[in-house]
């Protein structure tokens, strides 16, 4: 089956901008998290959304948000881009179920450069 | 909060040497644990998973780790290394809520 498809694969924006990344799990999971990957703050979890609505936040600003669609497909926007903001951004997708076993597949990321 | 620290930012082998990467993690209940794998420029591959139910838990591309609990570690192995073994790998903890909680990564190199 196809795996978790991340979308752009690579951006470039200016300071100040907003930027909007897709991601489209894994046919039949309900559950989508954001992480952050940087070489200086490796990787950190933004939020996680099930069946359209946010169940966990991670530690980032209200700069980045995020929002899940009813066919389970997920995007992220961050606004008001900072240097700081560069990073790579990957999806995970799982079925969501309840309790710290859930697999999580993720996708190829997304290269955002702020620049 | 659960936390994971890897042993080794970098580690070298031969081609055909023992692989072992480290990992111990910190956590107040009964963890489940991860190896994942990232080849440049690319995502997060999943290596392997501890959910409690074996204690030597097989991954694929020859890799497996051992759940330790007296020594709070699960590191990863591999008998003998490979070219295409090059690569990042990270430990993770899963946390309540779906989340996981990473450790800083190993690059792991290999010599021919």
């Amino acid at each position: 089956k196809a795996g978790v498809t991340q979308t752009p694969r690579y951006l470039i924006k200016t300071r100040g901008q907003q930027v909007t990344l897709s991601c489209s799990p894994i046919s039949g999971h309900r559950s989508v998290s954001w992480y952050q990957q940087t070489p200086g703050q490796g990787l950190q979890f933004l939020f996680e959304y099930f069946s359209e609505t946010q169940r966990n936040k991670g530690n980032f600003p209200g700069r980045f948000s995020g929002r899940q669609f009813s066919n389970s497909r997920s995007e992220m926007n961050v606004s008001t881009l900072e240097l700081g903001d560069s990073a790579l951004y990957l999806c995970a997708s799982s079925s969501g179920l309840q309790g710290r076993g859930s697999s999580y597949t993720f996708g190829s990321g997304t290269r955002l450069t702020v620049v | 909060a659960q936390s994971v620290t890897q042993l080794g930012s970098h580690v070298s082998v031969s081609e055909g040497a023992l692989v072992l990467l480290r990992c111990n993690y910190s956590s107040s209940v009964p963890p489940y644990l991860f190896w994942y794998v990232q080849y440049p420029n690319q995502g997060l591959q999943l290596l392997l998973k501890y959910t409690s139910a074996a204690t030597l838990v097989k991954g694929i591309n020859g890799f497996e780790a051992e759940f330790k609990k007296s020594e709070t570690s699960f590191h990863l192995t591999k008998p003998s290394a490979h070219m295409s073994d090059a690569a990042e790998y990270f430990c993770a903890v899963s946390e309540s809520g779906n989340k996981l909680v990473f450790g800083a990564g190993t690059i792991l190199r290999v010599k021919s």
